[in-house]
């Protein structure tokens, strides 16, 4: 059983164009994230949301959009696709509200999306 | 200057060598320290978790920290080619947020 799962694996696309990435977990837990790992390995958190709601929202463009249907879902949508926007990008999640400290805050990472913007 | 910097490598030793993986960090307020291994096109993984400065110990695996140095380590002893991955230290500050080191990476050469 995947404990967290992204769709697509890989997403080569052209400049300018709008997608998405899919992200789900089954392990129950209530807080999402958003990460972004570059092509010199810098992981980087984007968003998090904790039972659908917003918490974390690093400095990033709004052409990067969060949305969460649902606690066990956390989907990324982003607009106008930049050359610079290629990047693996991980989703995670974790059973507290993000890191106060305690195992129950470990995050789970996703297999990560390979995206290609060409 | 970053708040977390980390070798990023590459480093390749043999196996059965002690392997020292490092962190400095600039940013006082930082409670938690973490070790996440990665291997190749996976996500990382959860490796060790430390809180106070000292020594934690988990298999062949030792984390350490520094706190008046700012400086954390991970060692592993007897290294297997299995642990060939990246490394990264990762450090949590009060916002929620973890702050990610820029990964070692290792390989054990059999």
């Amino acid at each position: 059983d995947t404990a967290v799962s992204q769709t697509p694996k890989y997403l080569v696309t052209q400049m300018g164009n709008d997608k998405s990435i899919k992200c789900e977990q089954n392990l129950g837990h209530d807080t999402m994230y958003w990460y972004k790992q570059d092509s010199k390995k810098f992981l980087k958190i984007m968003f998090s949301y904790n039972n659908k709601e917003l918490i974390i929202n690093e400095t990033v463009p709004n052409r990067f959009s969060p949305k969460s249907p649902d606690k066990a879902h956390l989907n990324l949508h982003i607009n106008s696709l930049e050359l610079g926007d290629s990047a693996v990008y991980f989703c995670a999640s974790s059973q507290g509200q993000g890191i106060a400290g305690g195992l129950t805050d470990t995050q789970y990472f996703g297999p990560g999306t390979r995206l290609t913007v060409l | 200057q970053k708040e977390v910097e980390q070798d990023p490598g590459p480093l390749s030793v043999p196996e059965g060598a002690i392997v020292s993986l490092n962190c400095t960090y600039s940013n006082s307020a930082f409670q938690y320290f973490m070790w996440y291994r990665q291997y190749s096109r996976k996500g990382p993984e959860l490796l060790m978790y430390t809180y106070s400065s000292g020594n934690k110990e988990d298999g062949r695996f030792t984390a350490q920290v520094d706190k008046s140095s700012k400086y954390i380590s991970l060692f592993i002893r007897d290294s297997q080619p299995s642990d060939s991955a990246t490394y990264l230290c990762a450090m949590v500050q009060g916002a929620q947020k973890l702050v990610f080191g820029q990964g070692t990476r290792l390989t054990i050469n059999p």
